[in-house]
């Protein structure tokens, strides 16, 4: 069964940094893409971008290139989605989905993960 | 790149047929066959239910049913239930070797 299980909520401070997790299960992790997408509350849903755990590459949307980064362990079958420096803006629920290939819809989704930036 | 145009809300009794637009441009909604559509209740992740324009994912009702024309794609679902009731989004893939997504759309089912 193909799973994507997502790291636990998060509360932080702003300009903390953060480091949240989406392990693959059930599948070849390093065959498909990884995408992140954000929904800030009560709002739509934001394409962030994607990672190739295969061989690391990233394609970012240009709204968060520069923001956040994006990273994969294929030992551990892991995406990672990181942010060196926090802001209340980025408070949202962050999930990541499988795709296979980068213009394909993503047919697997994690659970979510609550990010809450708040001083 | 700006998100793609949906209506914010559409409403149909229980049985009717609704059609959901998303309209983009030649950069992303009209130059690729690359449109899925995703269903998200609240509190819930979000499920794929179209993708490539016009193909539903083993499990989809056949009740739910994409198309494209031009920079415009649609989401038709027939014989509303009101399980149907949730948020509905486009996604397309767009020149600059990303996704976007649209505003969403709330669905009704009255």
């Amino acid at each position: 069964e193909v799973q994507l299980v997502q790291s636990g909520a998060e509360v932080k401070k702003p300009g903390e940094s953060l480091k949240i997790s989406c392990k693959g299960s059930g599948y070849s992790f390093t065959t498909y893409w990884i995408a992140w997408v954000r929904q800030m509350p009560g709002k739509g849903l934001e394409w962030m971008g994607i990672i190739y755990p295969g061989d690391s590459e990233t394609r970012y949307s240009p709204s968060f290139q520069g923001q956040v980064t994006f990273s994969a362990d294929k030992s551990i079958s892991t995406a990672y989605l990181q942010w060196s420096s926090l802001k209340a803006s980025d408070t949202a629920m962050y999930y990541c989905a499988r795709l296979y290939r980068s213009s394909s819809g993503s047919d697997y989704w994690g659970q979510g993960t609550l990010v809450t930036v708040s001083s | 790149q700006s998100a793609l145009t949906q209506p914010a809300s559409v409403s149909g009794s229980a049985g009717q047929s609704i059609t959901i637009s998303c309209t983009g441009t030649s950069s992303d909604v009209g130059g690729y066959n690359y449109v899925s559509w995703y269903q998200q209740h609240p509190g819930k992740a979000p499920k794929l239910m179209i993708y490539d324009v016009s193909n539903r994912p083993s499990g989809v009702s056949n009740r739910f049913s994409g198309s494209k024309s031009g920079n415009t794609a649609s989401l038709t679902i027939s014989g509303l239930q009101a399980e149907d009731e949730a948020d509905y989004y486009c996604s397309s893939y767009t020149s600059s070797s990303t996704q976007v997504f649209g505003g969403g759309t709330k669905l009704t089912v009255l």
